[in-house]
């Protein structure tokens, strides 16, 4: 039981580029997150998902895409990376009324 | 939507003090009170959370406490020892889907 399971663990963007952080839990929890996580600051919503093929935008979606087909994967896709961008991205599961829990995040940098 | 300040954003005690960490909350619709710490490089994980049903909880050394009339929620961590030492997070969530994060607080525990 791995629980939740983020890859890359560090990336370097060139401004403009693309990538997809990858985001799988094997705890079959229906509700699926990602935040992001700036410098002294706390984690902020990016975009949620309560089941496969329903995903919501949370506070900061601007920049960012992502896409439910399965229970267990969650990608985040970043489309023309910019530095703003530039923060460590957590995702997280739980079942409803449940606790979250984190993956080890993915520190992202865009140059 | 649901605001969560969180206070003090650093905290340095001495080893075998307490330390108190505050968080209001906006939305008088929540009802779920989570509390997170983060280590260095890693997710954030639950250490003890309440409900709105219940004022206050305590699981050894760590103890939450609950005014939902002030929309105020704190974290005790009484007989710190380096260990402590984290970044912890104040969270609200209503009966919806969203977690909603404090800024966090650095808290230093000094041998």
């Amino acid at each position: 039981n791995a629980g939740v399971t983020q890859t890359p663990k560090f990336r370097i963007l060139k401004i403009g580029q693309s990538m997809t952080l990858q985001c799988a839990q094997d705890m079959n929890h229906n509700y699926m997150y990602w935040y992001r996580q700036d410098p002294g600051m706390g984690l902020k919503l990016i975009y949620y998902s309560v089941g496969a093929g329903i995903t919501d935008k949370g506070e900061v979606p601007n920049g960012y895409n992502v896409s439910r087909s399965t229970t267990e994967d969650f990608p985040l896709r970043l489309e023309l990376a910019a530095p703003s961008q530039t923060s460590v991205y957590f995702c997280a599961s739980r079942v409803p009324d449940g606790e979250l829990f984190f993956g080890e995040g993915s520190r992202l940098t865009v140059l | 939507g649901e605001n969560v300040e969180q206070h003090p954003s650093t905290l340095s005690v001495q080893e075998g003090d307490s330390a108190v960490i505050k968080c209001t909350y906006s939305d008088s619709a929540s009802n779920y009170f989570p509390w997170y710490k983060q280590e260095l490089g890693k997710g954030p994980q639950l250490i003890i959370d309440i409900r709105s049903n219940v004022g206050e909880k305590k699981d050894q050394r760590i103890a939450v406490t609950l005014n939902k009339t002030a929309k105020h929620f704190s974290l005790h961590i009484t007989e710190t020892q380096p260990e402590d030492s984290a970044v912890y997070f104040c969270a609200a969530r209503t009966g919806g889907f969203k977690t909603i994060f404090g800024a966090g607080t650095r808290l230093f525990v000094k041998a």
